[in-house]
C-alpha cells in the first residue's frame, strides 16, 4: 500500500479564497482523523470518521471549516473562506481500529496571504 | 483540562549514549499511551504503544515506561545515532478513539 496521500502536498492562496485538501487513507483503514499542526499549538485534531460518518468535529475551529467523506477511500476538509491565521500544516491520518497506531500522510502546507 | 507536557527545549546528547525524553500529563487517566516520531516536513510516524496496565515496552533499541501513579512516560533511545535526531511526539488515549498530542521534544545526536 502506498499509505496515506494527500493532496496538494503546498497551497498558498489569498485570504478569502476557498481551499480543498484532500486524503486517501490506507484501503481497509475504518478510522480517518484530519489534524492541524502549528508552531504555537502543536498537532490538534480537528475532525474525525469512522466508516465514513463523522464521531467527533468538536475541534473544527469555525463554521468556515467543513469536512466530508463521501466513500471509504476519499475525503476533503475545506476552509471558505480562507483566513491568514488558517496558516499551518494539515495531515490527514488513518487507522485500522480503536486504540491502533495511527498512520499520518505527508502533510499539506497551507499559507493564506 | 487535560494538559500534556514535553520538553520544550531540545535535548542534545553524543553518539552512543541514552536518551531519555519526558511525558508528563494531568487531569487525565488514559487507558494507552503512544509514541510518535516526526522529521522535518513529514508526518509523525508511530513507534510503541504502552497500556495503563503495562509498565515498560521494548522495541529494539527503544524502551516505554508508563507510570499512572506519577502520571508520567519516559521513553528512551539506547546506543543513540545522529539518524535518531528528531521531534518526538508524546499521543495521550483522548476517548472515543482519538488521541491527544504533545507539542513534542527535539532530540540532536550529534556525532
Amino acid at each position: 500500500d502506498a499509505g496515506v496521500i494527500q493532496s496538494p502536498r503546498h497551497e498558498v492562496t489569498e485570504m478569502g479564497q476557498e481551499v480543498t485538501l484532500r486524503c486517501k487513507p490506507i484501503s481497509g483503514h475504518d478510522y480517518l482523523f484530519w489534524y492541524r499542526q502549528t508552531m504555537m499549538r502543536g498537532l490538534e485534531l480537528l475532525i474525525y470518521f469512522n466508516n465514513n460518518v463523522p464521531i467527533d468535529d468538536s475541534g473544527m475551529p469555525e463554521d468556515r471549516f467543513s469536512a466530508k467523506m463521501p466513500n471509504a477511500s476519499f475525503s476533503t476538509l475545506k476552509i471558505q473562506p480562507s483566513e491568514p491565521r488558517d496558516s499551518a500544516v494539515y495531515f490527514c491520518a488513518s487507522s485500522l481500529v480503536r486504540e491502533s497506531e495511527q498512520f499520518f500522510g505527508p502533510g499539506t502546507r497551507l499559507t493564506v496571504l | 483540562s487535560q494538559k500534556i507536557e514535553q520538553n520544550s527545549e531540545a535535548l542534545n546528547i553524543q553518539e552512543g549514549k541514552t536518551a531519555t525524553l519526558t511525558c508528563n500529563y494531568t487531569n487525565y487517566s488514559p487507558a494507552y499511551l503512544q509514541w510518535y516520531r516526526q522529521d522535518p516536513g513529514r508526518g509523525p510516524v508511530f513507534l510503541l504503544l504502552i497500556r495503563e496496565n503495562e509498565k515498560e515496552k521494548r522495541k529494539e533499541r527503544l524502551k516505554v515506561t508508563f507510570d499512572t501513579t506519577l502520571k508520567q512516560s519516559l521513553f528512551h533511545i539506547t546506543a543513540s545515532q545522529p539518524a535518531d535526531s528528531a521531534t518526538y511526539l508524546c499521543a495521550l488515549d483522548g476517548g472515543y478513539s482519538t488521541l491527544t498530542f504533545g507539542k513534542g521534544t527535539m532530540l540532536l545526536v550529534s556525532p
